[in-house]
C-alpha cells in the first residue's frame, strides 16, 4: 500500500520559533510538494521538488524554505513562525514525466500562538 | 485567482440521490483531476481526464470535460453517507509542473 507520511498530525508552536515539518514517501516518486490549505482558499503550493536537492518556488514561498537531501524525504521549514502561518499543511508526491496523480499525506495542522 | 473554481461551494442531498459538482477554469490544460478529502485528512485521487477526452467513468463516478467552455463536472450516482467529503478539481497546464487546485465543494449526504 503506497504511503506518504507526515511527522505530526497536530503541532503547536510559538511565534518566532523555527518549525520543521517532515514528509516521507515510499513510492520512489521524483516529485514532492508542500501545500497549505486554508478555508475558502483551497490548496496553495508553497514549494515543490522534482529531484534530490532541487526545488522550485510555488505560489506562496515567502516565510518558508525546503530541503530535499534524500529522494524519499521532503522537509518544510518555517524559519520564524508567525500567526498567519497557522494552517493545515499537506505534503504530496507524484511520478515525473507528465501529469500524474498526486498522493497526499494526512496533513499537519499547525497552530502558531 | 484560482485556476479551477468549483460550484456549488456546498451541497446537501439525501442518500441515494445523485450529486453533481462543477468546475470551471481559465486557461488551456493538459488534464483535469478530481480529488476527495474527508474531514481533516489528506486528499485522495478519484479520476483524471485528459484534455482530448470528453467523458470518463469510474464506478459510481462520471466526469465530463468541455474544453470549449473550460468546464468539467463530477457526477456521483446513488450517493452514500460515506461520500460526505470535500471534492476538489485540479488542473495541469501544458508544459507546467504545477497542479492548481480549486477551493472545493463540500458535499453532505444525509442517511
Amino acid at each position: 500500500d503506497v504511503k506518504v507520511t507526515q511527522s505530526s498530525r497536530y503541532l503547536v508552536k510559538r511565534t518566532g520559533e523555527k518549525v520543521f515539518l517532515e514528509c516521507v514517501q515510499d513510492m520512489d516518486h521524483e516529485n514532492m510538494f508542500w501545500y497549505r490549505q486554508d478555508p475558502g482558499l483551497g490548496l496553495r503550493l508553497i514549494y515543490f521538488s522534482y529531484d534530490v536537492k532541487m526545488k522550485e518556488k510555488g505560489d506562496i514561498p515567502e516565510g518558508y524554505s525546503v530541503s530535499r537531501e534524500k529522494k524519499e524525504r521532503f522537509s518544510l521549514i518555517l524559519e520564524s513562525a508567525s500567526t498567519n502561518q497557522t494552517s493545515m499543511y499537506l505534503c504530496a508526491s507524484s511520478k515525473t514525466g507528465g501529469s500524474y496523480e498526486q498522493y497526499f499525506g494526512p496533513g499537519t495542522r499547525l497552530t502558531v500562538t | 485567482s484560482q485556476q479551477g473554481e468549483e460550484d456549488p461551494q456546498a451541497l446537501s442531498i439525501q442518500e441515494g440521490e445523485n450529486a453533481t459538482m462543477n468546475c470551471s477554469y481559465k486557461t488551456s490544460i493538459n488534464n483535469l483531476q478530481w480529488y476527495r478529502q474527508n474531514s481533516g485528512r489528506g486528499l485522495v485521487h478519484l479520476i483524471l481526464i485528459r484534455s482530448n477526452e470528453r467523458e470518463k467513468h469510474s464506478g459510481r463516478l462520471r466526469v465530463t470535460l468541455d474544453t470549449s467552455k473550460k468546464s468539467s463536472s463530477l457526477l456521483i450516482t446513488a450517493s452514500r453517507a460515506a461520500d460526505t467529503a470535500s471534492y476538489f478539481c485540479a488542473t495541469d497546464k501544458p508544459g507546467g509542473f504545477k497542479t492548481i487546485f480549486g477551493a472545493g465543494t463540500r458535499l453532505f449526504v444525509k442517511a
